[in-house]
Parts: C-alpha cells; sequence; structure tokens
C-alpha cells in the first residue's frame, strides 16, 4: 500500500528560526515527490522534485530530494509568522496522475 | 491563480439526502481530481478523472460517484449522504506536461 509519512506532526518555532520538515515514502511507480503550503484555505503549490540531489529554491525556502533512501527535507530560513500554515507532502505516481498526499506538518512561527 | 472553482462552497444536509458538488475549471487541464481533507487524515483522493467521461476511483470512493461530460465540469455525487461524509471537499486539477496539481477553494459539508 502506498504511504507518504511525514514528520514532525507538529511545530512551534520563534520568528527568526530555521526549520527542516521531513517526508519519507513507499510509493510505487514513483514519478515526483511535491509540497504544497496550507494557510486556513486550499493548498498552494511550493515545489516539484522528480531528481535526486539537486536542491530546488524559492526564497527562504528550499527542498531536496533523495529516491535512493525515499524521502526528502523542506527547508525554511529566517522563519516569519506568515510562514505559519499547514506543509504537505504528496508523492505523483506514473499512473493517470494520481498523487498520495501525507498528513501534513503544522508550522507555528511566534513572534 | 488557475481558473477553478468549485459550488457550493458551504452545504448543510440531511442523512439520506442525495448531494452533488460542482468543479468547474477555465484552464482546459485534462487532469481533474475530487479529495475530502479531514482533521489527521490530510488529503483524500475520492475519485479522479483523466479525460472526458474518463473516470477512476481513489482510495476512499465509497458511496461517491463522479461524472465528466465536459473537460471543463466534475461532478462528485453523494448517493445518500451520511455523517460521516461530513468534511472538506477540493477539487484539483493538472496539466498533462506539468503535474503540478492546483486546488480550487473548498466545499465545507454538514451531513446531519
Amino acid at each position: 500500500e502506498d504511504k507518504v509519512v511525514q514528520s514532525p506532526l507538529s511545530l512551534v518555532v520563534h520568528e527568526g528560526d530555521t526549520v527542516t520538515l521531513n517526508c519519507s515514502y513507499e510509493v510505487t511507480n514513483f514519478r515526483s515527490l511535491l509540497w504544497y503550503k496550507q494557510e486556513k484555505k486550499a493548498p498552494t503549490f511550493l515545489f516539484m522534485l522528480t531528481s535526486s540531489g539537486i536542491e530546488k529554491k524559492s526564497g527562504r525556502l528550499s527542498s531536496i530530494l533523495d529516491k535512493k533512501e525515499l524521502f526528502s527535507i523542506l527547508n525554511i530560513t529566517a522563519t516569519q509568522t506568515g510562514d505559519s500554515a499547514v506543509y504537505l507532502c504528496a508523492v505523483g505516481k506514473t499512473s493517470y496522475d494520481k498523487v498520495i498526499f501525507g498528513p501534513g506538518t503544522s508550522l507555528s512561527v511566534i513572534p | 491563480d488557475a481558473g477553478i472553482t468549485q459550488s457550493p462552497r458551504h452545504k448543510v444536509t440531511e442523512t439520506g439526502t442525495p448531494v452533488t458538488l460542482r468543479c468547474h475549471q477555465t484552464e482546459n487541464h485534462r487532469y481533474m481530481y475530487w479529495y475530502r481533507q479531514d482533521p489527521g487524515h490530510g488529503l483524500r483522493l475520492i475519485h479522479y478523472s483523466y479525460g472526458v467521461k474518463d473516470t477512476d476511483k481513489g482510495e476512499v470512493s465509497d458511496g461517491y460517484s463522479v461524472s465528466r461530460s465536459k473537460t471543463e465540469d466534475f461532478l462528485l455525487t453523494l448517493e445518500s449522504a451520511t455523517s460521516s461524509q461530513t468534511s472538506v471537499y477540493f477539487c484539483a486539477i493538472s496539466d498533462q506536461d506539468t503535474y503540478e496539481q492546483y486546488f480550487g477553494p473548498g466545499t465545507r459539508l454538514t451531513v446531519t
């Protein structure tokens, strides 16, 4: 059975801290790993990773994939209160673009 | 933002009644999905479509049916609503080439 696991499930940090969110997966027919941010509404797309070892960056956020060890991390540096959200990890499969989501990590950034 | 709308945005219904949720896109994307989101479970796939009249089941399809007669519309029907179907329902679309999914605003359904 396909499985996507995220850790920690919740996290509270102070503004300015750096955080690392983890995602591991056991999925057949892997095609891509995706990260989304959800703030009390619909998830919004952050990154898609398909190759191991290639870091993707967007501002203070970065992510990397290890296809051998079957995990990905999402780093957020110099956190701000606006980073407070649930971060969802998902794995895309090769069959008809099916996507399996993890349970999410709830991040709270306090001033 | 991707052009995806969902209707209704909120609905309260009684157990045993049929309910239809609508997802409409203006992006001409091939793939459309229905998810439900519940505390502790994240997003779970109900049904998805890979073209007009082409649909398949996701991991939590029992009690739900779907139809896609046009590229732009994907309907989710609860044949006989139960309290366990109280949830937030999200529609999503993706393009064949990019694989990224874009989500609609969600429908909050309460079954009493």
